[in-house]
């Protein structure tokens, strides 16, 4: 059984702050990550995905990769009120397309 | 525009009234899949088509079906929905099984 795991939380940041959100999978032969962001009562909605070990930047967000820790993060920079949301970790390990996690709620305060 | 359409976006109904929920994407995707939400539980997977014809179980099958009889579809069918298939459902479209998924705007069903 594949499993994905994050912190449900809520991680509560305060605007400007770095928010750090964390998965780690159970598949070794897992071999694409993404994040989605889904705000309540809407469709999840993708932020960043990462195929190789390292880091990946977009904008304000960061996706880091370890495969051998089998362990997956975001980083987003300068949080802001409208980040607030649930945030999913997401893993692919072959032709059955996503496993989720549960999500993480972020709480950005002004 | 890029976009997964499900329709209805909500729906109440009776114990055992069989009912459709379609799904369509304009992007020419092969992979299509159905997913549920539940609170404490996640998005957990239903059914999935890698192609016209094509279709396997996910993680939470029993009570649905679907089918893929065109590229641009994919309905889930519940032939007698129970109360415990009261949730939100995301139907879902990729490229390919290895890219993001496209997310359409949810259907929250309450089966009473």
């Amino acid at each position: 059984q594949k499993e994905v795991e994050q912190n449900s939380g809520p991680l509560s940041v305060p605007e400007g702050a770095i928010a750090s959100l964390n998965c780690t999978y159970s598949d070794r032969g897992s071999q694409s990550f993404f994040w989605y962001r889904q705000y309540s009562g809407k469709s999840p909605e993708l932020i960043m995905f990462i195929y190789s070990n390292g880091d990946k930047e977009d904008g304000r967000f960061t996706a880091q990769l370890n495969k051998a820790s089998q362990y997956v993060s975001l980083l987003i920079r300068d949080s802001q009120p409208s980040d607030s949301a649930t945030y999913l970790c997401a893993v692919n390990t072959g032709y059955s397309t996503l496993t989720f996690g549960k999500g993480t709620m972020l709480l950005v305060s002004p | 525009e890029a976009q997964v359409t499900q329709n209805p976006r909500y729906l109440i109904t009776v114990t055992g009234k069989k009912l459709t929920v379609t799904c369509s994407q304009n992007m020419n995707h092969e992979y299509m899949s159905w997913y549920r939400q539940d609170p404490g539980l996640g998005l957990r997977q239903i059914y999935y088509s890698m192609n016209v014809e094509v279709t396997d179980k996910g993680d939470v099958p029993e009570g649905y079906k679907v089918s893929r009889k065109e590229k641009r579809n994919f309905p889930l069918i519940l032939e007698s929905p129970s109360p415990n298939q009261t949730s939100l459902y995301f139907c879902a479209s990729s490229f390919d099984w290895n890219t993001e998924a496209f997310f359409g705007q949810g259907t929250r069903l309450t089966v009473v």
